[in-house]
């Protein structure tokens, strides 16, 4: 079936340098890449999503890359600060049902 | 209250138990989804409702049983589960099913079988 690969499955950066996290899907035909980041003990919550029209998307800290020939997709966080410590996931849109299939999530540490 | 609200917030059953899980959301969304989430795992779906109706049903033992009686409320009833099945049930809304929008997850129920 159609899945969506995250890696790396833990990254641990120092505060104020960048952190970036990569996704590889399957399904050639899906059109939107959101990502969530769930803190601990919290509910997954829409941090930035692209469109496949597009090759890339900036919102303040939070930048998201597509790829679609390549078929990846990257989210990229700058200057980062305590308060990005969480696990973060990326999702492709299958086009065939409209499902949204996950990758299996990346813990972000940001090291004092 | 506000956004996606889930009851209980923590469920430990037996085996033999039947429970219910609750959701509801004051959105005004037409579609909700049932996931569930294990430690390192992609959050798997498990159920969609679209105004009402089921659209998907990811090859869910029947053990897990939806039910969606208006858009703003999606239960999910348990009985005779298996240890395996202990995880953080989270539930979700959404405008459309259709489209790629935003969905807006509730704060979850960790459930223990036992």
């Amino acid at each position: 079936g159609e899945n969506v690969e995250q890696h790396p499955s833990t990254l641990s950066v120092q505060e104020g340098d960048s952190a970036v996290i990569k996704c590889t899907y399957s399904d050639s035909a899906s059109n939107y890449f959101p990502w969530y980041k769930q803190e601990l003990g919290k509910r997954p919550q829409l941090i930035i999503d692209i469109r496949s029209n597009v090759g890339e998307k900036k919102d303040q800290r939070i930048a998201v890359t597509l790829n679609k020939t390549a078929k990846h997709f990257s989210l990229h966080i700058t200057e980062t600060q305590p308060e990005d410590s969480a696990v973060y996931f990326c999702a492709a849109l299958m086009d065939s049902n409209y499902q949204l299939i996950w990758g299996a999530g990346t813990k972000l540490i940001i090291k004092p | 209250e506000t956004g996606v609200t889930q009851t209980p917030r923590h469920l430990v059953m037996g085996m033999t138990n039947k429970k219910s899980l609750k959701c509801e959301q004051h959105l005004g969304h037409n579609a909700m989804y049932w996931y569930k989430q294990s430690a390192k795992k992609p959050l798997e779906l498990m159920f969609v409702y679209n105004f009402k109706e089921q659209t998907e049903n990811n090859s869910v033992p029947s053990r897990f049983s939806p039910e969606c009686p208006n858009s703003s409320h999606l239960f999910l009833h348990l009985h005779t589960l298996q240890p395996e099945d202990s995880a953080l049930y989270l539930c979700a809304s959404s405008p459309s099913w259709r489209e790629g929008l935003e969905q807006y997850f509730g704060p979850g129920t960790r459930l223990t079988v036992t």
